[in-house]
């Protein structure tokens, strides 16, 4: 079946650090991937997206790259920022599926000053 | 361009009782879902629907929950009788075309509304 697994929070970060948050996925056909971003009192929105594999999505300093050998799509930021503190959802979407969406559990990020 | 919006942001209930959510997604999108949203947890699918047909409602307890989208626009979400369990965010989403074929794009968020069953 389909699903995503992401590294746990939260997160502490200082300002300028570089983040990485794991995300690795099971899926039974070619999914496509992404990154939702949930800030404090807000709904989810899309961050980035990649549709197939070797595609690098990339959004507000955010990367992250569709690697199929290793069935991983790795949030990363080279200097976070206080305003990038929220939760962090990786999630597929499989043709297969009916494209229906599977979201991990989400990784909170908390950036201090 | 408006947004998906729902409605209320905040309900709390005595367990037993009923209660609705609404939500009006983005003019002309065709797909619209329903998630349920616990603590520290992401999204789960409740019900899809492709217009005004549910096309997928496998997650939906049906015993005590309903959804109805008249007309292909509005969805409204039901749970009769409310339990302690049922607490979470219910999420309302939508998307242009979430049909196979090609389309795995982009899924539109409401704010949510929150649930405590107390």
């Amino acid at each position: 079946g389909n699903s995503v697994t992401q590294m746990e929070g939260p997160v502490t970060l200082s300002e300028e650090a570089f983040l990485t948050i794991n995300c690795t996925y099971t899926a039974t056909g070619y999914p496509s991937l992404f990154w939702y971003v949930q800030y404090p009192g807000e709904g989810l929105q899309l961050l980035l997206k990649a549709t197939k594999a070797d595609d690098k999505g990339s959004n507000k300093g955010f990367e992250a790259t569709y690697r199929k050998e290793t069935t991983s799509f790795h949030l990363e930021k080279g200097s976070v920022q206080v305003s990038d503190s929220a939760v962090y959802f990786c999630a597929l979407s499989d043709q297969n599926t009916g494209n229906q969406f599977y979201f991990g559990t989400g990784t909170s990020l908390t950036v201090i000053p | 361009e408006a947004g998906v919006v729902q409605s209320p942001r905040y309900k709390i209930i005595e367990k037993k009782q009923p209660v609705a959510f609404w939500c009006n997604p983005i003019s002309g999108h065709n797909t619209l879902y329903w998630y349920r949203q616990n603590l520290g947890q992401g999204p789960e699918l409740l019900i899809r629907y492709e217009n005004e047909e549910a096309v997928d409602d496998s997650q939906l307890p049906k015993d005590r929950f309903s959804a109805e989208r008249l007309k292909g626009v509005d969805s409204t979400l039901k749970i009769q009788p409310a339990e302690l369990g049922d607490s979470a965010v219910y999420l309302c989403a939508s998307s242009l075309d979430g049909l196979a074929g090609g389309d795995t794009g982009e899924l539109f968020f409401g704010e949510g509304s929150r649930l405590t069953v107390l």
